[in-house]
């Protein structure tokens, strides 16, 4: 079946890198997605990755994407405090537009 | 002006109820979305529509119903309303092709006492 998982708590301290993990199900999924969830607010998409990439890179975020083992994660680069959040990763299976979520990871950056 | 609204933001109300929670959209996306939210269990799907003539249920349809009146407006309703519909309702928006990015409204915390 469909299901997408990930860690549920991450901390670090301002200025380190943040990788948060997740893995999949489905790999007729076309696309793989990084949502931000600040509280209070709906999800904004933050990134995305075709299937056929393994990386993608803009500004301080990177996606990597291993098809193989089902595994996408994301990593925050220089990380601050504006960046706590819960962080959502999504697929796409069967290119259906119908995204299925993970259950979320929060993200918590200390000073 | 935001392009996805909700409405009302907050509601409470009684078991047995009739609620309609409101989404409207000025982004011109054919398709629209309802999720909702619970504490550590992400977002699920409850009912989508690609076209104003297409509605389609989703993974948890059961107690719920959905109205798309126009291209721009979905609602969603719960016809007696039950406790464990208690959490945050999501209306979402694409349009089609593309990477299917969706576009989010700020949600409606619904309790249902």
């Amino acid at each position: 079946g469909e299901d997408v998982e990930q860690s549920l708590f991450l901390s670090v301290r301002e200025g380190d890198s943040s990788v948060i993990n997740c893995t999949y199900t489905d790999s007729s999924s076309t696309y793989l997605y990084w949502y931000k969830q600040e509280p209070g607010a709906g999800l904004q998409l933050l990134t995305y990755i075709f299937s056929n990439m393994d990386m993608k890179q803009d500004q301080r975020l990177t996606v990597l994407l291993n098809k193989k083992d089902k595994h996408l994660s994301l990593r925050i680069a220089d990380t601050q405090t504006g960046d706590s959040a819960i962080y959502f990763c999504a697929e796409d299976p069967d290119s259906s537009y119908k995204l299925i979520f993970g259950s979320g990871t929060r993200l918590l950056v200390r000073p | 002006d935001a392009d996805v609204t909700q409405t009302p933001r907050n509601r409470i109300t009684k078991t047995g109820k009739r609620i309609m929670l409101e989404c409207s959209q000025t982004k011109g996306h054919d398709r629209m979305y309802w999720y909702r939210q619970d504490p550590g269990l992400g977002l699920q799907l409850i009912y989508y529509s690609f076209d104003v003539k297409d509605i389609n249920k989703g993974e948890i349809s059961d107690g719920y119903s959905v109205s798309r009146q126009a291209q721009a407006k979905f609602s969603l309703s719960l016809e007696s309303a039950i406790p464990n519909q208690t959490a945050l309702y999501f209306c979402a928006t694409s349009t089609s092709g593309g990477s299917n990015e969706q576009f989010f409204g700020p949600g409606t915390r619904l309790t249902v006492l």
